[in-house]
């Protein structure tokens, strides 16, 4: 049950993409279709922003997607707005009823 | 309106105990899978537990098998999780959250458990 890879930090001016990548193995994110992002807000409760891999709650601006090759997912946001610095996670479930999450990444609106 | 509410958390020693709970509403609670998630302070999210909807089926994270026990009451839409023989370590903000489509589509605001002597 080890993390999913994360980098610590990404950002960007406003109106410019971003993206968050999310690495893991074989018995997870490249195991399975079943990976998520959850953008979190510090002191509030997380947000589901994708679930599997690339599909968007409703609500969830289509300027956030989601892909995945092999062991890797990427999570891009487009048109970076002010209200996109959080906190972004990934998660992906891991085989036998377990999940693992990413040890998270810090996105910065320069 | 859907919404989770967490409770329980509190100041405990080592080893000590302490009883989560998480009431939720607007919802068919008994038709989810659910989940535990923590976060200890200043450090990322971490999964800590999964309960299928009629809680026949359980899976917990390596660091508090043995320790910490999920279950539910469909009756009364709560969730609970009971941590036994707490450790510094286990000292965090604990979310629960709805499962769908293997996602955590709804989230509580949490409740912290503060683990010190």
């Amino acid at each position: 049950q080890s993390a999913l890879t994360q980098p610590p930090s990404a950002s960007g001016s406003p109106g410019q993409s971003v993206t968050i990548s999310c690495t893991g193995t074989n018995s997870d994110v490249g195991g399975y279709n079943f990976v998520s992002w959850y953008q979190h807000h510090p002191g509030k409760a997380p947000k589901a922003m994708l679930y599997e891999v690339d599909k968007r709650p409703s609500g969830v601006p289509d300027r956030f997607s989601g892909s995945k090759s092999g062991n890797t997912a990427s999570l891009t946001v487009s048109g970076l707005q002010a209200e996109d610095e959080a906190d972004y996670y990934c998660s992906s479930y891991a085989g036998s009823n377990n999940w693992v999450f990413g040890g998270g990444t810090k996105l910065t609106v320069l | 309106e859907v919404q989770l509410v967490e409770s329980g958390g509190g100041l405990v020693q080592p080893g000590g105990s302490l009883r989560l709970s998480c009431a939720a509403s607007g919802f068919t609670f008994s038709r989810y899978w659910m989940q535990w998630v923590r976060q200890a302070p200043g450090k990322g999210l971490v999964w800590v537990s999964r309960i299928k909807s009629d809680g026949s089926t359980i899976s917990y994270a390596d660091s508090v098998k043995g320790r910490f026990t999920i279950s539910r009451d469909n009756a009364k839409n709560t969730l609970y999780l009971q941590m036994n023989s707490l450790r510094v370590e286990d000292m965090a903000v604990y979310f629960c959250a709805r499962e769908s489509y293997y996602a955590l589509d709804v989230w509580g605001q949490g409740t912290t458990a503060t683990v010190s002597s």
